[in-house]
């Protein structure tokens, strides 16, 4: 089946940029997404990006997408304590209807 | 901002018993969808529904489980005979619509805590 692949854990000093990488399988994939869940909260989507673009940025948040590679990753501009949280990756295959997710990446944001 | 609601926010059963999660999707949605994450592991999908069937559902959505939309507003996870296993925090989500060049996205609800004694 599908798979998502994450890092597990991230940490980064208050005010750097964080990273979060993906890489996927499904080479179908039409819709990737983030999506961020706080202790305890659901899943609150951040962003997505359609396959067929490269780049999309949103505020602090900047998608980066090598569909030749498969890979998916995230940016956060100075990032802040409230950053912190666990990021979940997931892709949409064409024509599901299911979100295949990674296990997600912790990212702890140190003062 | 519309959201998608679940009820209850923790429910604990004895091994064995019957249980329903409850979840109330944005109101314009027409795709339902059920995933679980079991403690520390990955979200997974279990099932989709729209025009009140089953679309899609994965292997873990077994007899044991069902979905119903028995009204305008609710959308159910019944589990029949509740396995230990079934301990998870179970997330519904909702959808516009699908395709038309256009991410139209999921939106979770806060999940129901399910603690399986």
């Amino acid at each position: 089946g599908e798979d998502v692949e994450q890092s597990l854990f991230l940490s980064v000093r208050e005010g750097d940029s964080s990273v979060i990488n993906c890489t996927y399988t499904d080479s179908s994939s039409t819709y990737l997404y983030w999506y961020k869940q706080e202790p305890g909260a659901g899943l609150q989507l951040l962003t997505y990006i359609f396959s067929n673009m490269d780049m999309k940025q949103d505020q602090r948040l900047t998608v980066l997408l090598n569909k030749k590679d498969k890979h998916l990753s995230l940016r956060i501009a100075d990032t802040q304590t409230g950053d912190s949280a666990i990021y979940f990756c997931a892709e949409e295959g064409a024509g599901s209807y299911q979100l295949t997710f990674g296990k997600g990446t912790k990212l702890s944001v140190i003062p | 901002e519309p959201e998608v609601t679940q009820t209850p926010s923790h429910q604990v059963t004895q091994m064995g018993q019957e249980v329903i999660l409850r979840c109330v999707p944005i109101s314009n949605h027409l795709y339902f969808y059920w995933y679980r994450q079991i403690l520390g592991q990955k979200v997974e999908f279990l099932v989709s529904f729209y025009n009140n069937e089953i679309s899609e559902k994965s292997e873990i959505f077994d007899d044991q489980f069902s979905v119903e939309r028995p009204d305008g507003s609710n959308f159910t996870l019944k589990i029949r005979s509740t396995k230990l296993e079934d301990s998870a925090m179970y997330f519904c989500a909702s959808r516009a619509s699908f395709g038309q060049g256009k991410a139209d996205t999921q939106y979770f609800g806060p999940g129901t805590r399910l603690t399986v004694l």
